[in-house]
């Protein structure tokens, strides 16, 4: 039932590109993408429903593609900001709450 | 704003005690979830309320249990600790059921 997240790691430099997908075998009612720094709680950077509708940051785009039950996190010309634990979060249902997270996935971005 | 607040930030405990473990939402949210996260891992979800009700529960034992007050802070509770148990417990606030979730730094419990 846990969401399972490629790739487990990457690093980059500074200014490439990356793609962190995130893959469930149930059918998914939404999908949030949280980032944790080592030490620090996770902050919210997107959700995707349903639908098509999306919310979250300006620098950070996502895919939700509901038929395959997957979702795809976009980071574009990366900064050192960016590195930390990406996680993602799939919601089954509406109006239950409950995110089932997936193990993560380690981002290093380096000068 | 200040954001969610726990405590205690670090406990030490011993099998079989008890703990209690503290939340304050941000303002205005009226949501509160509850998760534990284990070294390397990713955070699972133990409870969700809404206005003060018990909205979820993840597969935890019923040594776990919660409780939300009406000024919408919450408690969780551990009994007969387990060593199994030593985790950061993440305390989440959201404006909704299922909106973004706002979490604080954690309590995080070394059961000896």
């Amino acid at each position: 039932q846990q969401p399972v997240q490629s790739p487990q790691a990457v690093i980059l430099r500074e200014g490439e590109d990356a793609v962190i997908n995130c893959s469930s075998s149930k059918a998914l009612y939404s999908v949030h993408w949280y980032r944790q720094k080592h030490g620090e709680a996770p902050v919210f950077l997107m959700i995707l429903l349903k639908g098509g509708e999306q919310k979250g940051h300006d620098k950070i785009s996502a895919s939700f593609n509901e038929k395959k039950q997957q979702s795809s996190l976009y980071l574009t010309a990366s900064q050192l900001s960016y590195s930390g634990t990406y996680f993602c979060g799939t919601e089954n249902s509406s109006n239950t709450g409950k995110l089932i997270f997936g193990q993560g996935t380690t981002l290093q971005v380096k000068p | 704003d200040a954001g969610v607040t726990q405590s205690p930030t670090h406990l030490i405990k011993t099998r079989g005690q008890q703990v209690t473990l503290r939340c304050s939402p941000i303002s205005g949210h009226k949501s509160v979830s509850w998760y534990q996260q284990v070294l390397g891992q990713g955070p699972q979800f133990i409870f969700q309320y809404y206005e003060k009700e018990e909205r979820g529960r993840g597969n935890f034992p019923d040594r776990f249990s919660a409780r939300q007050f009406p000024n919408y802070s919450s408690e969780l509770n551990v009994n007969a600790l387990l060593l199994g148990d030593s985790a950061l417990y993440l305390c989440a606030s959201s404006l909704v059921v299922e909106g973004e979730l706002f979490f604080g730094e954690g309590s995080r419990l070394t059961v000896l």
